[in-house]
């Protein structure tokens, strides 16, 4: 079945530090690629979809891109802010019938001020 | 747009209680999705409606859950005969018609005591 592996737990950082997070996944077809962040209390927002066709996703300063060889994907923002404190999921969705979306665990960003 | 709506927030019950959790998918959205979110598990996938019918309930247990969409502007998951295992957030999403964004309501916590 489709997998997403995303290692980094918690990353604690600065004001104006740069973000990188990775994702790796498993599927046997061409996915859609996505982030999505949450804050507390929240449901997960839609952040940035990749897909194979694009390779690249830009919005609110994050962006997104996709590397079929090593079936990889990455978020990053240049200047994180205190309000990028969220926890940050990739997911994936198959191109095949049905668009469940299957997760990574999340990672917790703590952007001190 | 007001977005998916999901009721009630909040809901405790009693073990060996039924739990019924509502939502409304955003209007014009076709497919519905739930998932269930917890410490240990994460973001897992439930069940699946496209155009009130059942697609996918392959994430769904076997015993005492249970997913309907009576109509096109609302779903309910039912669980009957609580258990404290199934203390979660659970979270509904909707999609346009073969889209593949899919967007999250803010989730229903449920505790069972």
């Amino acid at each position: 079945g489709d997998s997403v592996t995303q290692k980094q737990g918690q990353v604690t950082l600065s004001e104006d530090d740069f973000l990188f997070i990775n994702c790796t996944y498993s599927t046997t077809t061409y996915p859609t690629l996505f982030w999505y962040v949450q804050y507390p209390g929240q449901g997960p927002q839609l952040l940035l979809k990749v897909t194979t066709a694009n390779n690249k996703g830009i919005s609110r300063g994050f962006e997104a891109t996709y590397d079929k060889g090593t079936t990889s994907f990455h978020l990053q923002k240049a200047s994180v802010q205190e309000s990028d404190s969220a926890v940050y999921f990739c997911a994936l969705v198959p191109n095949s019938a049905g668009n469940k979306l299957t997760f990574g665990i999340g990672t917790r960003v703590l952007v001190r001020p | 747009n007001a977005g998916v709506i999901q009721t009630p927030r909040h809901k405790v019950t009693g073990k060996g209680q039924e739990a019924t959790l509502w939502c409304e998918p955003i209007s014009g959205h076709s497919a519905v999705f739930w998932y269930r979110q917890t410490i240990v598990q994460g973001l897992e996938f439930l069940t699946y409606f496209r155009n009130q019918a059942p697609i996918d309930d392959s994430g769904m247990p076997k015993e005492r859950f249970s997913a309907q969409m009576p109509n096109q502007s609302h779903s309910t998951l039912k669980i009957q005969s609580t258990q404290p295992q199934d203390s979660a957030v659970y979270l509904c999403a909707s999609s346009l018609l073969g889209g593949r964004e899919q967007y999250f309501g803010p989730g229903t916590r449920l505790t069972v005591l």
